[in-house]
């Protein structure tokens, strides 16, 4: 059975400056995509960036980038110029391509708090 | 439009009582979802449709009972809940089930089962 593994309940940031939020998986499969998700105080989760594993070249959206190290089964968050509007749950998430259909499975989150 | 709306925001419920959550999304999408998700924990699939069809039940129990009358609209039935069966209900759409597609999440029903 895949699990995904978030390993820092919290973390805290001050404004302007980079954070990194880890998450690794377990999986046998080879093809499969990976999400990050955010779910602010107000509820409603949104997706950050999303990785397909036979991609080598590491997402990017804006601020947000990851690393991504198929081997080692591991894949990061980087939020660069971190803002108050971070303040969130980020959740990891993984579905295996061919896998249950709409199954993504998540880690357990990581509150990320951002300090002015 | 990219947004899925859910009522109601809260709801309080006894036991006895028979309620029913809404979701709704014009976005064209075909693919609905339900998601449980307690205090502090990651959100747990319940159902899933696809094409107004149930595709995916994660052994839900029957208390709980879906329906898809149309492709914008998702319901979830609730009769006979438990005080455990408190949580923040999330829907979810996307395009199809296509792998890499992006769920889109609506900002969830708070329901509480006295």
């Amino acid at each position: 059975a895949q699990t995904v593994t978030q390993s820092q309940p919290e973390m805290s940031v001050q404004e302007a400056e980079t954070v990194t939020l880890s998450c690794t998986y377990d999986t046998s499969e080879n093809n499969y995509y990976l999400f990050w998700y955010k779910q602010p105080p107000s509820r409603q989760m949104i997706l950050v960036i999303r990785q397909e594993a036979y991609k080598q070249q590491n997402a990017t959206e804006n601020r947000f980038s990851v690393n991504f190290q198929k081997a080692a089964k591991s894949f990061s968050l980087k939020i660069s110029d971190s803002q108050l509007g971070d303040t969130a749950m980020y959740f990891c998430a993984f579905r295996n391509y061919g896998g249950s259909q709409g199954n993504l499975i998540f880690g357990k989150g990581t509150k990320l708090s951002v300090k002015p | 439009d990219t947004e899925v709306t859910q009522t109601p925001k809260h709801l309080v419920m006894g036991m006895t009582n028979k309620k029913s959550l809404k979701c709704e999304q014009h976005m064209g999408h075909r693919a609905m979802y339900w998601y449980k998700q307690k205090a502090k924990k990651p959100p747990e699939l319940m159902f899933v449709y696809s094409y107004e069809k149930l595709s995916i039940n994660e052994s839900v129990p029957s208390r709980f009972s879906p329906e898809c009358p149309n492709s914008s609209l998702l319901n979830l039935h609730l009769h006979a809940l438990q005080p455990e069966d408190s949580a923040l209900y999330l829907c979810a759409s996307s395009q199809d089930l296509g792998f890499l597609n992006e769920q889109f999440f609506g900002p969830g029903t708070r329901l509480t089962v006295l």
